[in-house]
This record gives structure tokens, sequence and C-alpha cells, in this order.
């Protein structure tokens, strides 16, 4: 039990399907963070948030779009995606956002077609 | 805006042999925390170890320590007696004291543990 769980596992779309990833931590955390993963780049952090209200956005096209209803759970909601959105995203959660310690998720593993 | 270098792409090392993984970083800040991830193939981050930047002493958990050299900007990670469960990506990461400051990652090093 890893205590940050995300769903779907995979994921195949076409870019223009609408779809939602989601993340939900059973720690007792404050923040929580999407970041993107591709190939042989570094991580790139998308969104936090903090008690539910978004803090960051790193110049996210608004074709993501997040949602964190609770401090629990955080979704990711993608819509009219490119090819070049495929990625692993991750999902982490921290006691709060001055908290450098992250516990990530095991990600979803996303294909736009 | 801080980076972080991992210029091994790749290693390998053999089962119960030591191996050390390197990354530098570029700041101009004198505190900041230092850390290592792991990401096996189940493909969540773990949090391997952690140094605070003022802390002259370098971290250790158990197999894994660092080398960490301030003036340098290098935090290189030291795993002994590895094991086949080592085998996975090593993410080097940065992060300032801010309270809005955010992790920054290299590229990854990719470690093999062969028999």
């Amino acid at each position: 039990e890893t205590g940050v769980t995300q769903t779907p596992r995979h994921l195949v779309m076409g870019m223009t399907n609408k779809k939602s990833l989601k993340c939900e931590q059973h720690l007792g955390h404050n923040a929580m963070y999407w970041y993107k993963q591709s190939a042989k780049k570094p991580l790139e952090l998308m969104f936090v948030y903090s008690l539910e209200e978004r803090v960051e956005n790193n110049s996210v096209p608004s074709r993501f779009s997040p949602e964190c209803p609770n401090s629990s759970h955080l979704f990711l909601h993608l819509h009219t995606l490119q090819p070049e959105d495929s990625a692993l995203y991750l999902c982490a959660s921290s006691r709060d956002r001055t908290n450098e310690k992250l516990f990530f998720g095991s990600g979803t593993q996303l294909s736009v077609l | 805006a801080q980076t972080v270098t991992q210029s091994q792409p790749e290693m390998s090392v053999q089962e119960a042999e030591t191996v050390t993984l390197s990354c530098t970083y570029d700041t101009s800040e004198s505190d900041y925390y230092l850390f290592w991830y792991k990401q096996p193939p189940s493909r969540q981050m773990i949090l391997v170890i952690r140094q605070e930047a003022y802390k002259q002493q370098n971290a250790t958990e158990n197999r894994f320590s660092v080398n960490f050299q301030k003036a340098a900007k290098s935090f290189s990670l030291k795993i002994s007696d590895s094991q086949l469960g080592d085998a996975a990506m090593y993410f080097c990461a940065y992060r300032s004291t801010g309270t809005a400051s955010k992790l920054t990652f290299g590229t990854g090093t990719r470690l093999q543990v062969t028999l």
C-alpha cells in the first residue's frame, strides 16, 4: 500500500476524447501535485494544490484541467490532447506545501493517438 | 534557475558489488535539500535518501549513502552490496527551502544489476 493511488494505470485516447485521471491519497496530507514524466526528460511539475486551492500552474496548456474537490482527491481532466502529451502522469502528495518529502503514486501511462 | 544534471544515462553493477551514481546541480542558494529517488518498474517514485545542505555529515540509509560536496555542487549516491531489487531508474532532485519552492529533477540513471 503506497498511500497514493492513481487510476487508471494505463489510458489510450484519441485526440478528440475527454478523459480524467484520478489520484487519491490516504496519508492525511494537505498538498497534492501533478507531474509529467516524458522519456529522457526531467519530471515536469504541472500543478500544485494546497488545502484544495491551486497554488501553482506551470504554464500548462488549457487542455489539461486539474480539480481538487477535497484534500484527499485530485483529478486531471484531459480534453483534445496532442500526441506529444503522451507520457507518464504522476501524482504526489506531501504533508503541506512547505514539506519537502513527497510521496508518489504509480502513475497513469497515457498514450494519445 | 536551478538545474540538476545526471551524466550517466545507464549504469551496471554486479550483485553484491558497489556502484556510485553521479549528480551535479547548479544553484546560487546556500540552504536547500537534495534527494535521490528510485523508480522501479512499478513506476512509483520512492524516496531513497535525503540530504540537508547545511548538514556537513553525509546522509546514510542502510546500504545507501551519499557523498555531498557542497563547494563542488556534487551529490553522488553509493549503493553497497547491490541487490537485484536495486535495479531501477534513479533520479537526483533539488529543492530550495522557500515555501514556494519545488522539486527540480535530473534526467535519471538506469541501473542494471547483474548476477
